[in-house]
């Protein structure tokens, strides 16, 4: 495997429903990031890890919970979620979340919360 | 509030040339970017421009201006493949990167 992966790459879930998505990246980058992308909106970024240490939590309603164990893995929680929270989900990673660095995007989750 | 803006949806003929602007207002600055994203798939980073002035690579430039808040993104011979959006991105006094709502580009033959 190279670069970033995304697993599932689809999800259904009813609203009462627990899912994870599952991000890692083989980059050996140190920064990684949960955006939610929304037809015609602009990318949101949801968290940000660097060093395996949450920086950064937009305003991010708690039925997201994130999670780091390493540098190599980002893990996205869903609990209780509602239709709107309906959207492409996309794990990116650089080598550092303050150093000049491109991101580096993966595949992303197609999310359907019904 | 910070701002990107960009148009939403442009079209052009296979062969010429299009320009795809952005203005953006946001609090510091510290590097714009530019990022190509097929229906469907990841988007993958095309340039950075964080000095004023044009950045080439191949059939792709971009230019930036800091003082007027403005970037382009210039693309030569449009080929089919080219059809994607086009996503504007600038870094702010935070490095938080904030996003525009991206281009679409529909090429014709």
């Amino acid at each position: 495997e190279t670069g970033v992966t995304q697993t599932p790459r689809h999800l259904v879930m009813g609203m009462t429903n627990k899912k994870s998505l599952k991000c890692e990246q083989h980059l050996g980058h140190n920064a990684m990031y949960w955006y939610k992308q929304s037809a015609k909106k602009p990318l949101e970024l949801m968290f940000v890890y660097n060093f395996k240490e949450q920086t950064e939590n937009n305003s991010v309603p708690s039925r997201f919970s994130p999670e780091c164990p390493n540098s190599s893995h980002l893990f996205l929680h869903l609990h209780t979620l509602q239709p709107e929270d309906s959207a492409l989900y996309l794990c990116a990673s650089s080598g550092g979340a303050l150093e000049y660095n491109e991101q580096f995007f993966g595949p992303g989750t197609r999310l359907t919360v019904l | 509030g910070q701002n990107i803006d960009q148009p939403t949806e442009m079209t052009a003929t296979e062969g010429a040339i299009v320009q795809i602007n952005c203005t953006y207002q946001t609090s510091g600055f510290n590097g714009l970017f530019w990022y190509q994203q097929h229906a469907g798939e990841a988007p993958t980073f095309l340039s950075y421009n964080v000095l004023d002035g044009l950045e080439e690579k191949g059939r792709f430039s971009s230019f930036l201006s800091r003082s007027k808040g403005y970037s382009y993104l210039l693309l030569k011979e449009l080929q089919m493949k080219d059809s994607a959006s086009y996503l504007c991105a600038v870094r702010d006094s935070n490095y938080q990167l904030i996003w525009g709502a991206g281009t679409k580009l529909i090429i014709k033959p």
